[in-house]
């Protein structure tokens, strides 16, 4: 089955840096790769998401890039603030639409004022 | 248009006992997924249901059941509750066809 690993556990930046969060994942099928933000007590919530038929997405300090051939994707947030400060998940579905999610164990980011 | 509500948000069972948690999805959804959330271990997916039946199925010992009714709505059953069964509980719906879960707030599940 799809197996997702994501690096770094936790990452700490200082406000206006850069934040870049790797996963990488083991079914060649997986087609689909969304990113989850999980504030603290709350839920997870949709950010940014790429299907294998594109590169790379972005929505203004956000961006996700994929290479299929090296079975990784990656997540880019820009000009960080203390509000991106989260866990972040990515994930990977194969299987079309029908497929389930599978998740990496997550990224704690921490945005320094 | 409401969100996914799950029910209880909070639950303390005792060792050996059951319980059944449940998932409202967003109106029209017809696919709901349960996900076992702890520190250090992510989302680790439970099952899947689509029209009623189980479509997927992640790695968790049979004491891990569910249904889903005709109105979409999906229980969870943990039977013989062990202490390692302690988790935030999340459900997800999507229509079935579309690509983007949303996720309740979940069940607090601590097992003493």
């Amino acid at each position: 089955g799809e197996n997702v690993e994501q690096h770094p556990s936790t990452l700490s930046v200082q406000e206006g840096d850069s934040a870049v969060i790797k996963c990488t994942y083991s079914d060649s099928a997986s087609n689909y790769f969304p990113w989850y933000k999980q504030e603290l007590g709350k839920r997870p919530q949709l950010i940014i998401d790429i299907r294998s038929n594109v590169g790379e997405k972005k929505d203004q300090r956000i961006a996700v890039t994929l290479n299929k051939t090296a079975k990784h994707f990656s997540l880019h947030i820009t000009e960080t603030q203390p509000e991106d400060s989260a866990v972040y998940f990515c994930a990977a579905r194969t299987r079309g639409s029908q497929g389930n999610l599978i998740f990496g164990k997550g990224t704690k980011l921490s945005v320094k004022p | 248009k409401a969100g996914v509500t799950q029910t209880p948000r909070y639950l303390i069972k005792t060792r050996g006992q059951q319980v059944t948690l449940s998932c409202s999805p967003i109106s029209g959804h017809r696919s709901v997924s349960w996900y076992q959330q702890t520190p250090g271990q992510g989302l680790q997916f439970l099952f899947e249901y689509f029209s009623e039946t189980q479509r997927n199925k992640g790695n968790f010992p049979g004491r891990f059941s569910g249904r889903q009714f005709s109105n979409s709505r999906s229980e969870m059953n943990v039977s013989t509750l062990e202490l390692g069964d302690s988790a935030l509980y999340l459900c997800a719906s999507r229509t079935g066809e579309s690509t983007e879960a949303f996720f309740g707030q979940g069940t607090r599940l601590t097992v003493v």
